[in-house]
């Protein structure tokens, strides 16, 4: 089943704007981590965030956490139109497999 | 430092025939997870090994699919008899402890594209 769920499933939006991806989970996690997939591509490691840790940053990105609802946004600020690919959050426990949501697809046009 | 590599990066298979696919993991990593990716969908986990051994294939078929990650050489994913719906993208990561993070975090290869006709 399903651990991590993100939403909206699509996203457009104009270069220069923020854009905002939301993933919910199901069970308790040791860490959360945000993927990045170009078209046909392999995944790309964005970020990852304790279960201790509430809000962190990398450049453009943002991540937040709330353990209590769990779950997790990822935003990306000033979007260019590289930033267009699928966004997966996935998360688990130290040393298990990830466990992934279907993704957030996100376009950014010029 | 070489990332994860996985070749072929495509792969094309008869129904019945059968499919290897193989990892090598980032250099000092002992871990590898084996991911399947249905189009428009997210990863999906099958099996983690660490050298000579299966730790989890809970997420693996129980039939025609098997791994191994020998002691010395790739990670091989191993398909026999494969079917249509074996179409997809199989992806690798290895992984290593990050003390400051306290965690394991997973590094990707760009995937292998199997296709059964």
């Amino acid at each position: 089943s399903q651990q991590g769920e993100e939403d909206p499933q699509a996203l457009s939006i104009q270069e220069g704007e923020n854009a905002t991806m939301n993933c919910s989970y199901k069970t308790s996690i040791n860490n959360l981590q945000w993927y990045r997939q170009n078209s046909g591509r392999g995944l790309v490691h964005l970020i990852l965030i304790r279960s201790n840790e509430r809000e962190k940053h990398s450049g453009r990105l943002r991540v937040t956490l709330d353990t209590s609802k769990k779950s997790s946004s990822l935003l990306i600020t000033a979007s260019r139109a590289a930033d267009t690919a699928s966004y997966f959050c996935a998360t688990g426990q130290a040393g298990t497999a990830l466990i992934f949501g279907k993704g957030t697809t996100l376009s950014v046009s010029s | 430092n070489a990332g994860v590599m996985q070749n072929p990066r495509h792969l094309v298979r008869r129904r019945g025939q059968e499919a290897r696919l193989r990892c090598s993991p980032m250099k000092g990593h002992s871990h590898v997870y084996w991911y399947r990716q249905l189009p428009e969908e997210g990863l999906k986990f099958m099996v983690y090994l660490q050298k000579e051994n299966i730790i989890d294939e809970s997420g693996m078929p129980k039939e025609r699919f098997s791994a191994e990650f020998p002691k010395e050489g790739p990670s091989i994913l191993r398909i026999q008899q494969v079917v249509r719906g074996d179409s997809a993208a199989y992806f690798c990561a290895s992984s290593i402890y990050n003390a400051g993070q306290n965690s394991y975090e997973q590094y990707f290869g760009p995937g292998t594209r199997l296709t059964v006709t």
